[in-house]
């Protein structure tokens, strides 16, 4: 079982929906990572959280350690928000290091 | 400010060629990462330079992978001899290495687009 695990793994959905993409870890971190990737493209870290909930323009992420579960939305989506959204995690101790999870492929139709 | 460089962006060998992928992290970041990423999946961590030491490397295959960052700046991945299964977006990463200096964000270049045929 991967220590992080995201669901669901492909989204599709109409312009205008509001959309929540969830992540559920197994270990013990000392913060959690959302990322978006697009395709033929790098990496670009959207959020960092250790605890509580962060805003950013469409976008808020939240985390509940004692559930070991965070989530990402997007609301007002658009097209543009199609990508890859991948959720990561670093363990105490070693915080350079990240525990991916597999990522959840989002489409959205105008 | 300048992201982290990769090159080449895209590479097709066939297999049992060599391949080398060069990376230049953000300027001043102690660490680097390089990272695998076969199609459908998250990220694998392959190696983890601080500065020019290796703090991590238990993932990669070190009988075909070997990766170096001798002046603690850019660093080069190879592959030799390369095998159908390499075929995945090698990404290269960096970040301050300090919890304290930047939350420890961490910052990835583009990727480098490997196929073997």
């Amino acid at each position: 079982k991967n220590e992080v695990e995201q669901s669901p793994q492909n989204l599709t959905a109409q312009e205008g929906e509001f959309i929540t993409i969830n992540c559920s870890y197994s270990v013990g971190i000392s913060a959690l990572h959302w990322l978006q990737q697009h395709p033929g493209g790098g990496i670009v870290s959207l959020f960092m959280l250790s605890s509580g909930k962060k805003k950013h323009g469409r976008l808020i992420a939240t985390i509940n350690i004692q559930e070991k579960h965070s989530s990402l939305h997007i609301t007002a989506s658009h097209p543009r928000d199609s990508a890859v959204y991948i959720c990561a995690v670093s363990k105490p101790y070693n915080t350079d290091k990240l525990i991916f999870g597999t990522g959840t492929r989002l489409q959205v139709f105008p | 400010e300048a992201g982290v460089a990769q090159s080449p962006r895209y590479k097709i060998i066939e297999k049992r060629q060599s391949v080398a992928f060069w990376c230049n992290p953000i300027s001043g970041h102690a660490t680097l990462y390089w990272y695998q990423q076969i199609l459908g999946q998250g990220p694998k961590l392959l190696i983890q330079f601080q500065n020019n030491g290796v703090v991590d490397d238990s993932q990669l295959p070190k009988d075909r992978f070997s990766a170096e960052r001798l002046k603690g700046v850019d660093s080069t991945l190879k592959i030799q001899p390369a095998k159908l299964e390499d075929s995945a977006v090698y990404l290269c990463a960096s970040s301050p290495g300090s919890w304290e200096l930047s939350g420890n964000t961490i910052y990835f270049g583009e990727g480098s687009w490997l196929t073997v045929v």
